[in-house]
């Protein structure tokens, strides 16, 4: 079946910008992670989603970033007033359970802010 | 804070060589290990793991074994292959805390025919 999805595959935008990251988890998929991985480094947990709710935000750097999955599958990150340093691959992973072997990662946006 | 620690890439090897990359770790409780790999244009996926001290994790030929007495997990392959290459990161989360992972900063692999 189809895995994890995420649009767009890459996005270019300019300093103080407004992006939205898309995020189709795979259909069944309770849980839902949010991931910045920066240039050089691991992933970084940013959010957490059980169902429509954000069970765990504390990955979320500061008050420019937010998450919304309004019905339970799709959810996008919100980025407001983008700034150069928050250039990174953002990765979406999805899971039955909370245990992290069974999360599926999806390919990642590759976000660059100029 | 919990932490981990990878070698730094890139690893450069020849076919059918033998392959370690080393993992230690910093943690409060007692962690499980993980090892993921990221191939070219694709999405981070679980390779193996061990939840407890002196366990083995081993998948596709990798292996790895989750040293206490060291707070090390080192991978190990005894003949690579082309199609290893990737990006390898290690991994930890602990036990009776939130099971989001914390991740090392990667170790890119290259192998040569």
């Amino acid at each position: 079946g189809a895995g994890v999805s995420q649009t767009p595959s890459n996005k270019v935008t300019e300093k103080g910008k407004y992006v939205e990251l898309r995020c189709d988890p795979i259909s069944g998929h309770t849980a839902l992670y949010w991931y910045r991985q920066s240039l050089g480094q691991g992933p970084e947990f940013l959010i957490y989603f059980q169902g429509t709710g954000a069970a765990d935000d504390s990955g979320l750097p500061n008050d420019r970033f937010f998450a919304v999955r309004p019905e339970g599958s799709v959810s996008t990150l919100k980025i407001q007033r983008t700034e150069r340093g928050d250039s990174a691959v953002y990765l979406c992973a999805s899971s039955l359970t909370t245990l992290p072997e069974t999360q599926y990662f999806g390919p990642g946006t590759r976000l660059l802010v100029l | 804070g919990d932490s981990v620690t990878q070698m730094e890439g890139p690893v450069t090897l020849s076919e059918e060589a033998f392959l370690t990359i080393n993992c230690t770790y910093t943690a409060t409780g007692y962690p499980s290990l993980f090892w993921y790999v990221q191939y070219p244009g694709e999405g981070l996926q679980l390779l193996l793991k061990a939840t407890k001290a002196d366990d083995k994790g081993s998948n596709k030929g990798f292996e790895a074994t989750y040293r206490k007495e060291t707070t090390s997990f080192h991978l190990e392959k005894g003949s690579v292959q082309v199609s290893d290459s990737a990006v390898y990161f290690c991994a930890l989360t602990l036990s009776g805390g939130s099971y989001i992972p914390t991740f090392g900063r990667g170790t890119s692999l290259i192998v040569h025919p």
